[in-house]
């Protein structure tokens, strides 16, 4: 069946450095979608990308689709503390939204 | 809107008694998603329902696990009996169409002793 791959699973970085967690479906998608989850809260919608190549921001945060729809990134410029939280993404198949395992950033101030 | 809303926020019970989750999605969402949190297995797509039907129950982890939706406001997810090894947090999500983005609620987090 389908699968989701992200990586890093953790990363803890000093505020204001770049963050990236990359994702890897073992299927063409149709979409894919980005969520944060705070610590005790839960996941929340952040974007959907859905062409091919497609790059979206939203201030310091840039989401890119690869060309073959297969793969994703998501890169925060110069983290904050408020940045700190798990973040998703979401492959949407031919049925179903399979979510990647997820990378758990921590900022450190 | 008051989002989707779940029932209980936690629940501490013991292993054999049966539990029941409740959901109500966003009024006019259609799809209806059950989530299972845990940090072995991260997130997983337990059910999910569209237009009150259930579509695909294939994450559902065995007999004990029960899902439905009598109407298009209200979902219910039943253990019986309940074990150690469902202890996990429960999250409904809903959404207007099956490639939008999820609305998920706060969650239930559970705990079988």
């Amino acid at each position: 069946g389908q699968q989701v791959m992200q990586i890093p699973q953790y990363q803890h970085v000093q505020e204001g450095e770049d963050f990236t967690t990359y994702c890897n479906s073992s299927t063409t998608l149709s979409n894919i979608q980005w969520y944060k989850q705070r610590p005790g809260g839960h996941p929340v919608f952040l974007i959907q990308l859905v062409k091919s190549g497609e790059v979206k921001k939203q201030k310091r945060l840039t989401f890119q689709f690869g060309e073959a729809k297969k793969n994703s990134s998501l890169h925060i410029t110069a983290t904050q503390t408020t940045d700190v939280g798990t973040y998703f993404c979401a492959g949407q198949g031919s049925n179903k939204l399979v979510f990647g395992a997820g990378t758990i950033l921590r900022v450190k101030s | 809107d008051a989002g989707v809303i779940q029932s209980p926020r936690h629940e501490v019970t013991e292993m054999g008694q049966e539990v029941t989750l409740r959901c109500k999605p966003i009024s006019g969402h259609n799809s209806l998603f059950w989530y299972r949190q845990t940090m072995m297995r991260g997130l997983e797509l337990l059910i999910y329902f569209n237009n009150n039907v259930p579509i695909d129950d294939s994450g559902m982890p065995e007999d004990r696990f029960s899902a439905k939706m009598p109407n298009a406001s209200f979902s219910t997810l039943k253990i019986q009996p309940s074990e150690p090894r469902d202890s996990a947090v429960y999250f409904c999500a809903s959404t207007t169409g099956g490639h939008y983005e999820q609305y998920f609620g706060p969650g239930t987090r559970l705990t079988v002793t």
